[in-house]
């Protein structure tokens, strides 16, 4: 069975500082990664996807994939109070949907 | 806007009273998920449609039924209720082979059953 592990925190990062969150994942077979925010009583919203080693930058936020070691982590650069959320981690694509992890608590503080 | 779209955003049922739940998408993606989300627990997912095939996961209660009767609708179907099924629930759509385009969610239907 498919497992993705996050640290549920909370995390508390100060504003304006870098914020990393980390994920594992048991299917060593798994090609594709995705990190997810969702905000309290809202629906997930995709923030990256990565599928290759290496890091993957987008505005604020890093995507980095080691997938000998089977890790994914996300890092946001200065921080702000909306980035405050649930930070999930999915695994898989293709038709067969996502696993997800239960998700990392962040709170920016100001 | 192309988007997914789920109604009722939030339901209440009875207990054992049959209740169905709705979601469009003007995506023209060929897959369409239903996940459910409990507190501070991952989305779990519950059975797909890849087009006009329906996989169903092997720990999804029988309670739990989906149709989709055209590229663009699919609901989700609970038959009889319990106070273990109140949830949010996700739905999702995707283009199998896209997998640059992630997934897509809908805003959700929160279940509450009394």
């Amino acid at each position: 069975q498919k497992e993705v592990e996050q640290n549920s925190g909370p995390l508390s990062v100060p504003e304006g500082a870098i914020a990393s969150l980390n994920c594992t994942y048991s299917d060593r077979g798994s090609q594709s990664f995705f990190w997810y925010r969702q905000y309290s009583g809202k629906s997930p919203e995709l923030i990256m996807f990565i599928y290759s080693n290496g890091d993957k930058e987008d505005g604020r936020f890093t995507a980095q994939l080691n997938k000998a070691s089977q890790y994914v982590s996300l890092l946001i650069r200065d921080s702000q109070p909306s980035d405050s959320a649930t930070y999930l981690c999915a695994v898989g694509g293709g038709a067969d949907g996502l696993t997800f992890g239960k998700g990392t608590h962040l709170i920016i503080q100001p | 806007d192309a988007m997914v779209i789920q109604n009722p955003r939030y339901q209440v049922t009875q207990f054992g009273k049959p209740v169905t739940l709705s979601c469009s998408q003007t995506l023209n993606h060929n897959v369409m998920y239903w996940y459910q989300q409990k507190s501070s627990q991952a989305p779990k997912l519950l059975f797909h449609y890849y087009d006009k095939d329906f996989n169903n996961e092997a720990d999804t209660p029988d309670n739990f039924q989906s149709r989709r009767p055209n590229t663009s609708f699919c609901f989700l179907d609970i038959r009889s209720p319990g106070l273990g099924d109140a949830a949010m629930y996700l739905c999702a759509t995707s283009r199998a082979g896209g997998e640059g385009y992630g997934y897509t969610f809908g805003s959700g239907t929160r279940l509450t059953v009394v």
